[in-house]
């Protein structure tokens, strides 16, 4: 089945450490998303990519970074500069930038102790 | 700014329609409307989108207003499974799905 995996579901680290996420497809979309979504709220748009080797900030990309070395894959690294990085984290891909069809991963919860 | 208005909550009982509004008043002409879903924990999940016509899917069914300025999400038979945030969305004018603005939403609870 085609879809989106993000990895890993729950995820705890100490203040201060860098932590990646990960998020594969197999959907062969070329723009793939990255939002964070904190308690009760919507969600924020931090990354995205529209093609290989390609990628542009979002609304609050402050203290993350990512990459695009492959179609299927966007890490992200939530460095110890992002202040506040406890949150519900969400990969998305599309066809091609400009379809709002997204479609979703499952998310990664990060806490930070 | 916030392109689309829609009520913090809303309850249906299980079987029956859910029909979910969504005010967009300042949509312009070329600018559709999307509607996500989220349940609990999970990603949101695409429903349903349209510009001027009525639609429907599996899922649900969309209907637009003439004047584009509102329109409603039915879900013809609700179930427990379709408690969830409901997302309206009005793509943009500029741009992509990067644009695409996913605010609070409206959380549908579906009950016995």
């Amino acid at each position: 089945d085609g879809g989106i995996t993000q990895s890993p579901k729950y995820l705890f680290r100490k203040e201060g450490q860098n932590v990646t996420l990960s998020c594969e497809q197999n959907l062969n979309h070329d723009a793939m998303y990255w939002y964070r979504q904190d308690p009760g709220q919507g969600l924020r748009l931090i990354y995205y990519s529209q093609i290989v080797n390609d990628f542009q900030k979002g609304d609050i990309a402050e203290g993350y970074s990512v990459s695009r070395e492959k179609k299927e894959s966007f890490p992200l690294t939530v460095t110890s500069a992002q202040k506040n990085p406890t949150a519900f984290y969400l990969c998305a891909s599309s066809i091609r930038q400009g379809r709002g069809e997204l479609f979703f991963g499952e998310g990664s919860r990060l806490t930070v102790l | 700014d916030a392109k689309t208005t829609q009520p913090p909550s809303m309850d249906c009982a299980e079987g029956r329609a859910a029909n979910l509004p969504c005010n967009h008043s300042t949509i312009s002409g070329n600018e559709y409307v999307y509607w996500y879903r989220q349940i609990h924990s999970q990603g949101p999940q695409y429903i349903i989108h349209g510009l001027k016509n009525n639609e429907t899917n599996e899922m649900a069914s969309l209907i637009i207003t003439e004047d584009r300025k509102s329109s409603t999400l039915i879900l013809p038979h609700a179930t427990l499974r379709d408690t969830a945030v409901y997302y309206c969305i009005v793509s943009p004018t500029q741009g992509g799905s990067e644009k695409l603005v996913f605010g609070k939403g409206m959380k549908l609870t579906v009950n016995p």
